[in-house]
């Protein structure tokens, strides 16, 4: 059973950092792309960014919004997806969900996601 | 960047009821088209890819259409659990963009 589970949301003050991960099981982890998106509250989708695997020398895209700001790693031996955020605004304020890419391309299994709250 | 606009942004049906959405792009995505469903509460999930391929697990009410600009998800016969906001995204370039969503209630 595939699963991703996001961890290391919280409360962070603005212009603060935070780290969050993805643990993935159920599925051979390298060989998938894996992306972040996230999601206001009360707002829609909005994607932050991927990163591709090893034969694509794990290169990374990155939304505007967040590209200078946010750095998307991957660790194969752990089964794990890494978002770093540094100089968090109020506006980083969202839940944020690991996905799996298929194909190279489109979205396939969502995790449950982690909050994030930006807030002095 | 692309922009995906969806209409209508809510709609109120039935059980039973067959529902339609659409989704139109600012420029030609081919087929590049995927739709999510979010329950209330819950982690988005993938329903469809490339325009109209149901992605496994998927229900066979559900299907999608369309190429270039304009797409459309229909659902066939709304049961109580497709009760959720359903958002177009392409991925024909970087940035990956979403349509704003389509809340769906009972009517």
């Amino acid at each position: 059973e595939v699963q991703l589970v996001e961890s290391g949301g919280g409360l962070v003050q603005p212009g603060g950092s935070l780290r969050l991960s993805c643990a993935a099981s159920g599925f051979t982890f390298s060989d998938h792309y894996m992306d972040w998106v996230r999601q206001a509250p009360g707002k829609g989708l909005e994607w932050v960014g991927r990163v591709r695997k090893k034969g694509n020398n794990y290169s990374t895209e990155y939304a505007a919004s967040v590209k200078g700001r946010i750095t998307i790693s991957r660790d194969d031996s752990k089964n794990s997806l890494y978002l770093q955020m540094n100089s968090l605004a109020t506006e980083d304020t969202a839940v944020y969900f690991c996905v799996r890419v298929m194909g190279e391309a489109y979205f396939g299994y969502w995790g449950q996601g982690t909050l994030v709250t930006v807030s002095s | 960047d692309i922009q995906m606009t969806q209409s209508p942004s809510s709609l109120s049906a039935s059980v039973g009821d067959r529902v339609t959405i659409s989704c139109r792009a600012s420029q030609d995505i081919g087929k590049y088209l995927a739709w999510v469903q979010q329950r209330p509460g819950k982690a988005p999930k993938s329903l469809i890819n490339a325009a109209s391929t149901l992605q496994s697990g998927v229900p066979s009410k559900f299907s999608g259409s369309g190429s270039g600009t304009d797409f459309t998800l229909t659902i066939s016969s709304l049961q109580p659990e497709d009760f959720a906001t359903y958002y177009c995204q392409q991925y024909k370039a970087y940035p990956l963009t979403f349509g704003g969503g389509t809340k769906v209630e009972i009517k």
